[in-house]
């Protein structure tokens, strides 16, 4: 069966520190990989999809970035966090654009 | 302004009612996915659907294509259903995600 795991589940960060949340998928093979954002009282926000090793879209222009160095290995990084990179950040895999998809745990990041 | 509108917002109905939820969304999709989020931020695929109807347990999802109106329907509630239920599609353009509604909060009073 496939899973997906997502950490840290928490992170309190100081304003200019990096990031890097990381995210694994077990059973499959080449998953479509998303990286969302839920900020305080918004909905779900795409930030990057990958569809394969090195391949990284953007969706919204931000202090993020993406990287996918192995097949089921997505990877979420800033250089340097904003206040405003506060929210809840979830991976999620689907095995094509079409199919239902599956989400991480999540990762709730306070920037301070 | 958010392409997926969900309604209500909030919700608090008695264990045993029967509750729906509304999504509405403005453009041509290839799929509509209904999503639980419980208290701790986890999200469960509940439904995915391009027409008709799907039924699992008590949960029932329904879609108009014509209309862009999908709704999700919760018979006999039960405390246990208190979440978070989010509507999502895709628009079908390539590997993109999903565009998400902003959820609607269910609380479940026994």
């Amino acid at each position: 069966s496939q899973t997906i795991h997502q950490w840290p589940a928490t992170l309190v960060q100081p304003v200019g520190s990096p990031l890097s949340l990381e995210c694994t998928v077990e059973g499959t093979s080449n998953p479509n990989l998303y990286w969302y954002r839920q900020a305080a009282g918004r909905g779900l926000q795409l930030l990057f999809y990958s569809v394969g090793i090195g391949q990284i879209s953007s969706e919204v222009p931000q202090n993020l970035s993406a990287s996918r160095p192995q097949d089921r290995q997505f990877i979420l990084s800033s250089k340097k966090l904003l206040l405003s990179d506060s929210g809840f950040y979830l991976c999620a895999w689907s095995r094509t654009a079409f199919t239902e998809a599956f989400f991480g745990q999540g990762t709730r990041l306070t920037v301070v | 302004k958010n392409e997926v509108e969900q309604s209500p917002q909030n919700l608090t109905a008695q264990e045993g009612e029967f509750i729906t939820i509304n999504c509405s969304y403005s453009v041509g999709i290839s799929a509509l996915h209904w999503l639980q989020q419980h208290p701790g931020g986890g999200i469960v695929s509940l439904f995915m659907l391009s027409s008709g109807k799907k039924k699992h347990g008590r949960l029932i999802a329904t879609i108009n294509i014509q209309e862009k109106h999908s709704s999700l329907h919760i018979t006999a509630s039960h405390p246990r259903d208190s979440a978070v239920y989010i509507c999502a599609y895709h628009s079908g353009g390539g590997a993109d995600g999903l565009t998400f509604g902003k959820g609607t909060h269910l609380i479940i009073q026994p």
